[in-house]
């Protein structure tokens, strides 16, 4: 069974500096997404970046960025000029590529940002 | 605007009773999920439906049922035989797509106390 683990509960940031959230994951697959999601106050998911595994390049998204090690199975996800709107909690989830089947998230057990003034 | 949208957003329940959480999209996707949200554990599945009128049991099944009659509609009956009910609930929504643009789309929530 694929497995996603956040090993940091609670991270602080001062405001436009730079954080970086942990995850790892266990899987015997080779093709799949990896997702960072994000959680405010208001508890609407919100996708904030993807990587698929085939890619070697990591991907980006404005302040967003990730480290995709495959081979060691980590995906961290660094916030640069971190902003007061970045405080959330924060999700690593993964699924598995199937073609013609719903594709189901496992997620890890979240990271709550904190970003100080 | 497409989306997905849950209803109601609080939800109270006495002990013994079903009740049923509602979740529609309009997004035309054929995959719909429940999950379960709890302090320090991330979500969990407990539904998910490829397909209308077919459905599949998540990591966390029991004492929970669900319909899919329509594409549009995946309601949550959250049963007496659920023993800890008290979570927050959400609804997300998919295509089948093996490289879709997006993990999944995901309701506002309902919060669902035992009282």
């Amino acid at each position: 069974a694929q497995t996603v683990t956040q090993s940091q509960p609670e991270m602080s940031v001062q405001e436009a500096e730079t954080v970086t959230l942990s995850c790892t994951y266990d899987t015997s697959e080779s093709d799949y997404y990896l997702f960072w999601y994000k959680q405010p106050p208001s508890r609407q998911m919100i996708l904030v970046i993807r990587q698929e595994a085939y890619k070697q390049q990591n991907a980006t998204e404005n302040r967003f960025s990730v480290n995709f090690q495959k081979a060691a199975k980590s995906f961290s996800l660094k916030i640069s000029d971190s902003q007061l709107g970045d405080a959330a909690m924060y999700f690593c989830a993964y699924r598995v590529i199937y073609t013609g089947t719903a594709s189901k998230l496992t997620f890890g057990t979240g990271t709550r940002l904190q970003v100080t003034l | 605007d497409g989306g997905i949208t849950q209803s109601p957003k609080y939800l109270f329940r006495k002990e013994g009773q079903n009740v049923t959480l509602s979740c529609e999209q309009n997004l035309n996707h054929d995959a719909m999920y429940w999950y379960r949200q709890d302090p320090g554990q991330g979500l969990r599945l407990i539904y998910y439906s490829q397909i209308v009128n077919d459905f599949q049991k998540g990591d966390i099944a029991e004492g929970y049922s669900v319909s899919r009659e329509k594409k549009e509609s995946f309601p949550l009956t959250v049963t007496s035989a659920q023993k800890n009910p008290t979570a927050f609930y959400l609804c997300a929504s998919s295509t089948t797509r093996a490289r879709g643009p997006d993990g999944a789309f995901f309701g506002q929530g309902t919060r669902l106390t035992v009282v």
